[in-house]
């Protein structure tokens, strides 16, 4: 698509849930990035992936939390037994550059996932 | 740790008038972008400033990056009823020459022009 996409827009859940979020980033951009959007902590990195592998997940807040991507393109943010804490707005963005280029901090971000637990 | 200090958080102005939002930090940056952002959308890249000193202009929209690059303003002219959104900078930092989208925001300003 023109865009990038997540899914679903909104998710409802209860405590101690599994939730899985979806990202579908631009065709053909190789790096992929979660972001979390809180009224506390503002906007944070969470994990970047370059083609399948994820160089730098080091904003995961805790090992509840875990990402994958396949074929170069699709991301799933998995948030296992979900915390009221982990409410939030869960951002992908996608950009076009390997690391290291002048585009690489050119980023598209989808409209987001908005999480609410319960 | 907050390292983006962004202020005003919130700002409330009639059409016509101007505005700055600052960015500021004790570190340095190799660069700093500016971000727009709709309720329901995610943020949207207004401009990227690489150069200390740099000023770039987007219409009515003039952005500056600091000599030391740790710090960056926005101004808005003439500030129109389109121009509501949240504001937000996010510095850049290259970690051994590499470059990537790894952002550090700042808590954002929320803008709210009245006809």
């Amino acid at each position: 698509g023109a865009g990038v996409s997540q899914s679903p827009s909104n998710k409802v859940t209860e405590k101690g849930k599994d939730v899985e979020l979806r990202c579908d980033p631009i065709s053909g951009h190789t790096a992929l990035y979660w972001y979390r959007q809180s009224l506390g902590q503002g906007l944070e990195f969470l994990i970047y992936f370059q083609g399948n592998s994820a160089p730098d997940k080091s904003g995961l807040p805790s090992d509840r939390f875990s990402a994958e991507r396949t074929g170069g393109s699709v991301s799933t943010l998995t948030i296992q037994r979900t915390q009221q804490e982990d409410s939030a707005v869960y951002l992908c963005a996608s950009s076009p550059n390997l690391s290291g280029s002048s585009g690489a901090n050119v980023l598209t971000f989808g409209a987001g996932s908005r999480l609410t637990v319960l | 740790t907050q390292l983006l200090e962004q202020s005003p958080q919130f700002l409330s102005i009639q059409e016509g008038e101007n505005l700055t939002v600052y960015c500021n930090s004790s570190s340095v940056f190799s660069s700093l972008q500016w971000y727009r952002q709709e309720p329901g959308e995610g943020p949207v890249l207004l401009v990227t400033v690489v150069t200390g000193g740099e000023v770039k202009k987007l219409k009515r929209l003039t952005f500056q990056f600091g000599d030391a690059r740790k710090d960056s303003s926005l101004h808005i002219t003439a500030a129109q009823p389109g121009d509501t959104g949240l504001y937000l900078c996010a510095g850049v930092r290259n970690a051994g020459g590499t470059s990537y989208g790894k952002l550090t925001f700042g808590q954002g300003t929320i803008l709210t022009v009245h006809p």
